[in-house]
Parts: C-alpha cells; sequence; structure tokens
C-alpha cells in the first residue's frame, strides 16, 4: 500500500532561519512526487513535481530534492508569508494504483518575524 | 478561468440525511479526486476517477459513493450521513497522468452533521 509520511508535524522558526521538512514514501512505482502549500480555509496550491531520484527544483526561497526514499523541501532564510502547511504527495504508477494521489499529513510551518 | 468549481462551499446537515457535493472542472482532465482533511490527518482519499464512467476506492470509502457520468463532473454522495463525515471535503483533477502532471484542487465544502 503506498505511503506517505512527513516530518516534523508542525516547525516554528525564525525569520531568515532556514530549515528543511521531510517526505518519505512507499510507492508501488514512482510516477512523480508533488509538493503543495495550503494556506488556512483554502485548497492545496501546487508547487513543484519530482520524478527522478536526484532531481531537484528551485522556487524563489524554496528547494525541493528527490532520493528513491524521501524527498526534502528546503526553506532558506524564511519570511512571515511562508507559514502555512506544507503537504507531500505521491502518484502510483501502475497495477490497481494506477493514478491514485496519496497525500501525507502536512507540515505545518509557522515564520515568526 | 474557473478551473474547479466545488458545490456548495458550506452545508449542514442533520444525522441521517442525505446529500450530494458537486465538482466540476474545466480543464478536459481526465482524472478527478475526492479527499476529506480532517485536523492533524492530512488529506485522505475517499474515491477517485481515470475517466469518464470509471470510479475506484481510495483510503476512506465507506459510507460515500461516487458517480463520474460525464468527464467534466465527479459527484460524491452521502446516502446517510453520520457525524464522523463532518469534514472539509476536497475536489481535485489532473490531466492524463505523465511524468509533471499535477493536480487542480477546488476551494472545499466545510460539511457540519450535527
Amino acid at each position: 500500500e503506498d505511503q506517505v509520511t512527513q516530518s516534523p508535524e508542525a516547525l516554528r522558526l525564525q525569520e531568515g532561519e532556514s530549515s528543511s521538512l521531510n517526505c518519505s514514501y512507499t510507492v508501488s512505482g514512482l510516477r512523480g512526487l508533488f509538493w503543495y502549500r495550503q494556506d488556512p480555509g483554502k485548497g492545496p496550491e501546487f508547487l513543484f513535481t519530482l520524478y527522478s531520484a536526484g532531481e531537484e527544483k528551485e522556487k524563489e526561497r524554496l528547494k525541493a530534492t528527490l532520493t528513491k526514499k524521501e524527498s526534502f523541501l528546503h526553506i532558506t532564510a524564511p519570511k512571515p508569508e511562508d507559514s502555512a502547511t506544507y503537504l507531500c504527495a505521491v502518484r502510483a504508477a501502475g497495477g490497481t494504483s494506477y493514478g491514485k494521489l496519496t497525500f501525507g499529513q502536512g507540515t505545518i510551518l509557522t515564520v515568526h518575524p | 478561468n474557473a478551473g474547479v468549481t466545488q458545490t456548495p462551499k458550506f452545508r449542514v446537515l442533520k444525522t441521517g440525511q442525505s446529500m450530494t457535493l458537486l465538482c466540476a472542472q474545466d480543464m478536459n482532465h481526465e482524472y478527478m479526486y475526492w479527499y476529506r482533511q480532517d485536523p492533524g490527518m492530512g488529506l485522505r482519499l475517499i474515491h477517485y476517477s481515470v475517466g469518464e464512467g470509471t470510479t475506484a476506492k481510495g483510503e476512506v470509502p465507506d459510507g460515500y459513493n461516487v458517480s463520474r457520468l460525464k468527464k467534466q463532473n465527479f459527484l460524491l454522495g452521502l446516502e446517510s450521513a453520520a457525524p464522523s463525515q463532518t469534514s472539509v471535503y476536497f475536489c481535485a483533477s489532473s490531466a492524463i497522468v505523465t511524468e509533471n502532471t499535477e493536480a487542480f484542487f477546488g476551494q472545499g465544502t466545510r460539511l457540519t452533521v450535527v
């Protein structure tokens, strides 16, 4: 069964204090690992897709990396507006899980000024 | 520029009542998903569809039914609502699976069962 585990559950940072969020996964053939941002009362907003181990993608202060077992979301010099819940998801490649998109429980990030 | 639209946005039901949540997408996507989100639980997949006329069970399908009669619509039904179904429900859609196809989400439906 596909599983996604995110850590930590919550993270509090001071503005400018860099850190990383972790996403560990098991899936029957990976057809994409996705990072989303979710603000309170809203639907998840897409950030990145990673497919191959070693792949990296960047967007402003965020950088996502992928290995065969986990992904990291690195946040460099965060600002208060980066405060949100960050969600990781994996899409299975085939078999009975074809097309299925499984999410982790999320990491709540709070950045204090 | 609608994307994924969920109807209604809020609803209060009494235990035992039934209702249907509607999800409509205008992006000609093949795949559609229904999730529920509860505090500390992340997004849990209820049912999904990989094309018109198809449906499949997710992690938490009990108490829910779905239909995908038209490609652009995915309906989630609660036949006999229970307090445990109080949650925020999200619909999502994505194009035919390629390496880099993300899912787009609706704004959510907040359902309270009393």
